[in-house]
């Protein structure tokens, strides 16, 4: 199975940062890449899919990149309802797997 | 709109099996894939198996096989997935999850709360 690391596991910012959070495979996943926000207590929300394919209705401050095995998801400024927790997931193989999160705190 | 609608929170024994339901709406429900996926208690998610609605056809994550079954009634657009043998470790929210192009997960049931206690 491929597996995902995030980094950093958690991190604290400020309303209107900039952040970034990292996706690792632990192998080359050709751009088959999704992300997800997860609201305490919801269903997972899914953000962008290949890489940085916005999904409708999620705001523009969202965006991804990155290839290979390395990838990344960037917050322009940081709003309220963006604290929440994110998932990385790669669909290149299966079985489909998810990064362990990064739980995105006001600091 | 696409809904997927899950069936209410569970209590079981260790050595049970639960069964929770997914009821899908707003789409032509064989074209695309359900899946399931768990998220124990401050953890992440993961993936334990999808079925193809059209044909019945499953795949499962090696560390369920054997302990899951997913199934589907067409006649009632709704998805099944059955949780064998049941450990105090599999206490978590059970999500369906509707796919796109078999990759990705759309669109996502409310979630299912089991608890294996004793």
């Amino acid at each position: 199975d491929i597996q995902m690391t995030q980094s950093p596991s958690s991190l604290s910012a400020s309303i209107g940062d900039r952040v970034t959070l990292t996706c690792r495979a632990s192998q080359a996943i050709s751009n088959s890449l999704a992300w997800y926000q997860q609201l305490p207590g919801k269903a997972p929300k899914l953000l962008l899919s290949a890489v940085s394919r916005l999904e409708s209705g999620v705001p523009s401050r969202f965006s991804g990149s990155g290839s290979g095995a390395d990838y990344t998801l960037t917050i322009s400024s940081l709003q309220p309802e963006d604290f929440a927790a994110y998932y990385c997931q790669q669909y290149f193989t299966s079985p489909r797997t998810f990064g362990q999160g990064t739980k995105l705190e006001i600091k | 709109q696409v809904q997927l609608v899950q069936s209410g929170a569970e209590v079981k024994k260790p050595g049970a099996s639960v069964k929770v339901s997914c009821k899908a709406s707003g789409y032509t429900f064989s074209d695309f894939n359900i899946h399931w996926v768990r998220q124990a208690p401050g953890q992440g998610l993961e993936w334990m198996g999808r079925i193809n609605p059209k044909t019945g056809g499953t795949n499962y994550a090696q560390k369920f096989r054997g302990r899951v079954n997913v199934t589907r009634d067409t006649s009632i657009t709704t998805v099944f997935m059955e949780l064998s043998s049941l450990r105090f470790d599999d206490t978590a929210v059970y999500y369906c999850a509707r796919d796109r192009d078999a990759e990705f997960f759309v669109f996502w049931g409310q979630g299912t709360r089991v608890t294996v206690s004793s």
